[in-house]
C-alpha cells in the first residue's frame, strides 16, 4: 500500500521554467513532510521540509505548498536549472520517526 | 551540515557469502539509525530502525536473520548482509537523527552486487 503518491514520473522543463511536483497522503496522522533530492548513485539529501501547520515554505528556488484539507503538498522548483536535474522524492512521517517516501520523480532541466 | 558516511560505497561478493556495510555519523551523535534499500528507479524501501543500545525493529517482510543490524554505538550502525544471493543486489542506504530532531541526513549509500 503507497502510503504516499507522487506524480509525475518524469517531468521535462526548460531552463528557467517552473517545475512542479505533486504528493498526496491519507493518513492525516503525519505531521513531517521532507522533500529529498538525489543525483545518480548518491544518497537523498535534504531540500526542503514543511509541518501542517502551514501552507508555504519558501526557501531560495524552492517552495513548498502544504494543502491539510486535500492532504496534498508540492513541491515548486523556480527558474529550473539544468543543476537541478536529479530524482526528488516527497515523503511524510509522524513524529519523524518512519519515514513514507514517494516513487520519486525524474526532473530533467534542459538548457 | 551533519554528514553521514557509508563504507564501502560498492562491493561486488559471491553468493553464499556475507559482507558489512557500515553506517557512521560524522559529527553528531545519531541515536537513530535507519536503513533503506533502493532498487534501480524506484523509492527508498525502510528495512528496519534502530536505537542505539536497542535490537532494531524490522518491517514487514523484512527477513531479521538475513540482514542483521548493530546499532552499538552513537555514531556507528552496521548491516550485514548474510549468505548473499543475487536476489540481494541493491543499493543500500542508511540515515541517521540526532535525538530531538527532525531531520533524517542520508549516506551516500551502497551499492551490493551478489554474483
Amino acid at each position: 500500500q503507497q502510503q504516499v503518491k507522487q506524480s509525475p514520473q518524469s517531468l521535462i522543463v526548460q531552463k528557467g521554467g517552473i517545475s512542479i511536483i505533486n504528493c498526496a497522503y491519507e493518513n492525516t496522522a503525519f505531521d513531517y513532510f521532507p522533500w529529498y533530492q538525489q543525483f545518480p548513485g548518491k544518497g537523498p539529501a535534504l531540500l526542503i521540509a514543511i509541518r501542517p501547520d502551514v501552507s508555504e515554505k519558501k526557501e531560495g528556488r524552492f517552495t513548498i505548498s502544504f494543502n491539510k484539507s486535500a492532504k496534498q503538498f508540492s513541491l515548486h522548483i523556480m527558474d529550473s536549472q539544468p543543476g537541478d536535474s536529479a530524482t526528488y522524492f516527497c515523503a511524510a512521517a509522524v513524529n519523524f520517526n518512519k519515514f513514507y517516501f514517494g516513487s520519486g520523480t525524474k526532473l530533467n532541466v534542459k538548457p | 551540515g551533519a554528514v553521514v558516511s557509508q563504507h564501502p560505497s560498492r562491493v561486488i561478493c559471491k553468493s553464499g557469502t556475507s559482507v558489512k556495510i557500515e553506517c557512521r555519523s560524522l559529527d553528531f551523535q545519531a541515536t537513530t539509525m535507519f536503513w533503506y534499500r533502493q532498487f534501480p528507479k524506484q523509492s527508498l524501501m525502510l528495512m528496519a530502525t534502530s536505537n542505539e543500545g536497542s535490537k532494531a525493529t524490522y518491517e514487514q517482510g523484512v527477513e531479521k536473520d538475513k540482514f542483521l543490524i548493530n546499532h552499538a554505538s552513537l555514531t556507528l550502525s552496521t548491516l550485514t548482509v548474510t549468505s548473499a544471493h543475487p536476489e540481494d543486489s541493491s543499493f543500500y542506504i542508511c540515515s541517521a537523527r540526532e535525538a530531538g530532531q527532525e531531520t533524517q541526513y542520508f549516506g551516500p549509500g551502497t551499492r551490493l552486487l551478489v554474483l
